[in-house]
């Protein structure tokens, strides 16, 4: 079966960095994207892997390794704001996506 | 660009009544929509896949006959719960795909959906 692991819930203090793990079995891989989800507010978009190595976008990273099924949020400078459910999603062969049960961030002063 | 627009934003109906819920493309061509439900402190689960001008492909689990998925345009498309019961409360999020661009799903806002 496909699967996509991350975990339920981190917190991290204003100010820090904080890094979002998320681990994937799915049959075949056509990239992976990171979403941000406030409460009773729909998914936007965060970042996009679909090789290998690092993507930084401002206060956001997203790093990808294909062969171990594995990548990594990171937001650094956190702010208040930052307090959100962080969802991890993997395209498969089908051009389907294949979704985390998502990574609640809280935020802490 | 690539913006999805779901209207209403948030509906309050009765028990049996059917909620009618729209998905479109404002400024693009989405060939394909897809239509989520999410409750509360869960994850999004996909309804369905939904392709313009064909049958919806509907997941495991989701009912066709209740959960009617009609692509007729390649900015629009509707999903109406019909016969709405309580534990059809839920947030529906539809979202697009447009062609040229085979990854990226664009989501709308969402729709709150509370059957009393």
């Amino acid at each position: 079966g496909q699967n996509i692991d991350q975990p339920t819930e981190m917190t991290a203090t204003e100010g820090a960095i904080v890094q979002i793990n998320c681990t994937y079995q799915t049959s075949g891989f056509n990239g992976l994207f990171w979403y941000q989800q406030h409460a009773g507010e729909a998914p936007t978009f965060l970042s996009y892997n679909v090789l290998d190595g690092l993507e930084e976008k401002g206060r956001f990273s997203s790093f990808l390794s294909r062969s171990k099924g594995y990548s990594y949020l990171l937001l650094k400078e956190l702010q208040m704001k930052d307090s959100a459910s962080y969802l991890c999603a993997v395209t498969d062969s089908n051009y389907q996506l294949i979704w985390g049960a998502g990574t609640k961030l809280i935020i802490k002063p | 660009g690539a913006v999805v627009s779901q209207h209403p934003s948030w509906v309050i109906c009765k028990s049996g009544t059917s909620v009618k819920i729209e998905c479109r493309s404002l400024d693009f061509q989405a060939t394909t929509m897809f239509w989520y439900r999410q409750f509360p402190k869960q994850s999004l689960m996909l309804m369905a896949t939904s392709n313009e001008g064909s049958k919806a492909t509907y997941e495991q689990g989701v009912e066709k006959d209740k959960f009617l998925i009609n692509h007729a345009s390649l900015t629009l498309s509707t999903l109406t719960v019909t016969s709405a019961h309580p534990e059809d409360s839920s947030f529906y999020i539809c979202s697009a795909r447009i062609e040229a661009d085979y990854n990226e799903q664009f989501f709308g806002p969402g729709t709150r959906l509370t059957v009393l």
